[in-house]
């Protein structure tokens, strides 16, 4: 069956600390990937999302990037942390981009 | 921009009560999917209905969509306070394209004992 791994749970970084946030998927091949940001109470925000290795796509301008360096493998990056960067962060996969997607328990980003 | 929009944005009933949420969206789509949020964790996905169907159920869930106008709902039947949680709805489709699932802003149902 497919797993998708994401850690840390909980992160507090300090302002200017680089990121990195890992997520990985098991028991599937070729998987859509994305990153999705969700503040508090808030809908998701769809960050970036993935259709296959080393190609990224990104959906806002921001202080964060993705990369995708093996197929079931996921970063998101940031090489200085912004206040505003705090939120709830998700990883997903899915077969295809309009089929159901699979969601990590998310990392609770602070930056202080 | 997000593609879908959730109305109500906060809904709180009794037990036993039907809740009733409406998603409505921009896109030419190929399906439209509900999800549940229970606080502080990831999403888990409820029900997908594909754009050549108006209704589906599945156990105390019916979804309907109406593609003329762009909009769908979730029904939860009989609520119980364990459904309490958020519910978003869903979609990939043109423009934007079909590899980008796109979340709308979601409802807070509380449903109290």
């Amino acid at each position: 069956s497919q797993t998708i791994h994401q850690w840390p749970a909980t992160l507090v970084q300090p302002v200017g600390s680089p990121l990195s946030l890992e997520c990985t998927v098991e028991g599937t091949s070729n998987p859509n990937l994305y990153w999705y940001r969700q503040a508090a109470g808030r809908g998701l925000q769809l960050l970036f999302y993935s259709v296959g290795i080393g190609q990224i796509s990104s959906e806002v301008p921001q202080n964060l990037s993705a990369s995708r360096p093996q197929d079931r493998q996921f970063i998101l990056s940031s090489k200085k942390l912004l206040l505003s960067d705090s939120g709830f962060y998700l990883c997903a996969w899915s077969t295809t981009g309009d089929t159901e997607a699979f969601f990590g328990q998310g990392t609770r980003l602070t930056v202080v | 921009s997000q593609q879908g929009e959730e109305d109500p944005q906060a809904l709180s009933i009794q037990e036993g009560e039907n809740a009733t949420m409406n998603c409505s969206y921009k896109t030419s789509i190929n399906n439209l999917q509900w999800y549940r949020q229970n606080s502080g964790r990831g999403l888990v996905h409820l029900i997908l209905i594909r754009s050549n169907e108006r209704e589906k159920h599945s156990g105390r869930l019916r979804v309907t969509l109406d593609t003329s106008k762009k909009s769908s709902s979730l029904l939860i039947t009989a609520s119980r306070a364990a459904d309490t949680a958020s519910y978003f709805c869903a979609t990939a489709g043109v423009p934007g394209g079909y590899n980008k699932l796109i979340f709308g802003a979601g409802t807070r149902l509380a449903v109290h004992p």
